[in-house]
């Protein structure tokens, strides 16, 4: 089965600086790639996804990135704010189905 | 419009007892998702029905997990026999089309095993 796995683990910036979280996957039939974000104690909520035919997706201050050859996608927070505090999850999804594989998480700490 | 909902929102029982998780996907969503999310880790994929039909149980840990959807709406994942390694966040997720989009999770059933 696919197998996502996640760098950093936590992360702390200045608020104004950018964060940047990594993530790949080992199942080339993967083709898309959502990415959730989980304050605490609430529900996963997605905040941007990519599919495998495009290598770029911006969202105002959110963009994320997908190089398929290295089976590997990362997402880019700019001008961070302290409401950007939450935890990360990139998922892969295989095109046989629809369910997502997670990765372990990313906590995200900006600090004022 | 409401969104996912699942109930209980906690479960303490037993080890040994038998539990039955129920959610409630956003109306009109075709398709159901069950995950497992352990304290400071992803969800965990468990199982995911198209309608009423089952389409990959291969995340269900062992055969004292089932999970059905009777009739293309409400789901129950049902653990028999529970152990403590049992216990965890149980979350289920819909989502419009039977294809891969955003899914809209619920608030998780907290599943304590004593």
């Amino acid at each position: 089965g696919e197998n996502v796995e996640q760098h950093p683990s936590t992360l702390s910036v200045q608020e104004g600086d950018s964060a940047v979280i990594k993530c790949t996957y080992s199942d080339s039939a993967s083709n898309y790639f959502p990415w959730y974000k989980q304050e605490l104690g609430k529900r996963p909520q997605l905040i941007i996804d990519i599919r495998s035919n495009v290598g770029e997706k911006k969202d105002q201050r959110i963009a994320v990135t997908l190089n398929k050859t290295a089976k590997h996608f990362s997402l880019h927070i700019t001008e961070t704010q302290p409401e950007d505090s939450a935890v990360y999850f990139c998922a892969a999804s295989p095109n046989t189905g629809n369910q997502f594989y997670f990765g372990t998480g990313t906590s995200l700490t900006v600090i004022p | 419009g409401a969104g996912v909902s699942q109930s209980p929102r906690y479960k303490v029982t037993k080890r040994g007892q038998d539990v039955a998780l129920r959610c409630d996907p956003i109306s009109g969503h075709v398709s159901l998702y069950w995950y497992r999310q352990a304290l400071g880790q992803g969800p965990e994929f468990l199982t995911y029905f198209n309608y009423e039909a089952q389409q990959d149980k291969s995340g269900l840990p062992n055969d004292r997990f089932s999970a059905e959807r009777p009739e293309g709406s409400i789901s129950t994942l049902t653990i028999q026999r529970t152990e403590q390694r049992d216990s965890a966040m149980y979350r289920c997720a819909s989502s419009l089309r039977r294809t891969q989009e955003t899914q809209y999770f619920g608030p998780g059933t907290r599943l304590l095993v004593l």
